[in-house]
């Protein structure tokens, strides 16, 4: 049972490439969100899932989409990125049919250049 | 908007020097006050969920209460492993709102 895995770990973009995060949980849970962290900001939510085919805005959501084709996965794409998107990036999922938490995976460390 | 804030920011402990951590919220129907410990360079590790004013939940050295406004973890006698920046976030419609953390650090 691997929990929340994240793809890539780290990566390096230049202004205005594009990349895609991939997240995937095999813990069969609904609901899977993609924050970023900053120094001095907490984590803020980027996008949402409450199911598969199912996405929502969160607190940050300019310059980011997302798609929940499976349940099992969650991808975060960014099509022009922007130095103001170097961050660290979460994926969390959470079913409220168990315990109430979400979990985490490791994060992805991207910067823009 | 749901808003939660934690203090202090940063707290250096001796080993085995017992202190609390705060966590102020505010938030249209509270569904449930979340503990995260957070290591360098790794992803939050969920702690304890509460639910209701009053609530009181323990972990090794750790305790999490709950009133109304705020919530509390309390660490006794920590120990250098208990370094780490700890999260606290409320539960809102669908999603979480979380605090910027306290960094804590127990001196050997």
């Amino acid at each position: 049972n691997a929990g929340v895995t994240q793809t890539p770990k780290f990566r390096v973009l230049k202004t205005g490439q594009s990349m895609t995060l991939l997240c995937a949980q095999d813990m069969n849970h609904e609901y899977m969100y993609w924050y970023r962290q900053d120094p001095g900001m907490g984590l803020r939510l980027i996008h949402y899932s409450v199911g598969e085919g199912t996405t929502a805005k969160g607190e940050v959501p300019d310059g980011y989409n997302v798609s929940r084709l499976k349940k099992q996965n969650f991808l975060l794409g960014l099509e022009s990125a922007a130095p103001s998107q170097t961050s660290v990036y979460f994926c969390a999922s959470y079913s409220w049919r168990g315990a109430s938490e979400q979990y985490f995976g490791p994060g992805t460390r991207l910067t823009v250049t | 908007e749901d808003q939660v804030t934690q203090s202090p920011e940063a707290l250096r402990l001796q080993e085995g020097e017992s202190s609390s951590l705060n966590c102020s919220y505010t938030v249209s129907g509270l569904r449930g006050l979340f503990w995260y410990r957070q290591d360098p360079g790794k992803g939050p590790e969920f702690l304890f969920t509460l639910y209701s004013a009053g609530e009181e939940k323990e972990k090794e050295r750790l305790k999490a209460t709950l009133t109304k406004k705020e919530s509390f973890l309390h660490i006794t006698a920590p120990k250098p492993e208990d370094s780490a920046t700890y999260l606290c976030a409320v539960e809102g419609n669908e999603k979480l709102t979380f605090g910027t953390g306290t960094r804590l650090t127990i001196i050997p």
